[in-house]
C-alpha cells in the first residue's frame, strides 16, 4: 500500500521569505504525486502534479515541487510567500485511481 | 471549476438518524469519489464509483453506503449517524487518461455535525 508523510504539521514563515513544505512517500510501483491547497473554509484546489517527465514541476501561484525518486520525496517550494498563501497544503499519491493523502501542513504567513 | 456541486453544504443531525449527501457533476466523468476530512488525518477515501451502479469500498467505509443510478449523481448515505461521523465530506471526480495518470478535482464540501 502506498503512504504519504508530511513531516511538518505547521510551518510559520514571514512574508517574502522562502518556504519548503516536505512530503515523503512510499510506493512500490509507478508514482504519480500531487499537491493540493485548501484555503480556510474552502475545498481543495490542485496546485501541481507529477505524472512523468521533468522532475521539477511548476504549479499555480508561484509554487514548484521536485520529484526525487532516490529520496522518495516530493517537496513543495516557493521562493517568496505572501500573506494570501496562508492555507493548508496536502501532498497525495494516487493508487488504483484513488488518492492517499498526507495529514497536511498548515502554512502560516506572518507580516 | 470542475462542475461539481454538493448538497447540503451544512447539516446538523442527531445520532441514529439516516443522512444522505449528494454530489452532482455536469461533465459526465466516469469516476467519482467520497472522502472525509478530519484534523490530523488529511482526507480518507470512503467509497468510489467507476460507473453507474458500479461502486467499491475505500479505507473508511464502515457505516456508509453509496449509490449511483445516474452518471451525474453520486449519493453517500450514513445509515445511522454517529458522533464519529462528524466531519467534512468531499466529493471528487477523476479527469484524464487511464494508467493512473488521472487528476482528481474536488467539490466544495459538506460540513456534517452529528449531535
Amino acid at each position: 500500500a502506498q503512504s504519504v508523510t508530511q513531516l511538518d504539521s505547521q510551518v510559520p514563515v514571514f512574508e517574502e521569505a522562502p518556504v519548503e513544505l516536505r512530503c515523503n512517500y512510499s510506493s512500490s510501483v509507478s508514482v504519480y504525486l500531487f499537491w493540493y491547497v485548501q484555503y480556510p473554509n474552502q475545498g481543495l484546489q490542485l496546485l501541481l502534479k507529477y505524472l512523468s517527465g521533468s522532475t521539477l514541476v511548476k504549479g499555480i501561484n508561484g509554487f514548484e515541487a521536485e520529484f526525487n525518486k532516490s529520496q522518495t520525496s516530493f517537496h513543495l517550494r516557493k521562493p517568496s510567500v505572501h500573506i494570501s498563501d496562508t492555507a493548508e497544503y496536502f501532498c497525495a499519491v494516487i493508487s488504483r485511481r484513488a488518492l492517499t493523502f498526507g495529514s497536511g501542513t498548515r502554512l502560516q504567513v506572518q507580516p | 471549476d470542475a462542475g461539481i456541486t454538493q448538497s447540503p453544504r451544512h447539516k446538523v443531525t442527531e445520532t441514529g438518524t439516516p443522512v444522505t449527501l449528494r454530489c452532482h457533476q455536469t461533465e459526465n466523468h466516469r469516476y467519482m469519489y467520497w472522502y472525509r476530512q478530519d484534523p490530523g488525518h488529511g482526507l480518507r477515501l470512503i467509497h468510489y464509483s467507476y460507473g453507474v451502479k458500479d461502486t467499491d469500498k475505500g479505507e473508511v467505509s464502515d457505516g456508509y453506503s453509496v449509490s449511483r443510478s445516474k452518471t451525474e449523481d453520486f449519493l453517500l448515505t450514513l445509515e445511522s449517524a454517529t458522533s464519529s461521523q462528524t466531519s467534512v465530506y468531499f466529493c471528487a471526480i477523476s479527469v484524464g487518461t487511464s494508467g493512473g495518470q488521472e487528476t482528481q478535482y474536488f467539490g466544495p464540501g459538506t460540513r456534517l455535525l452529528v449531535l
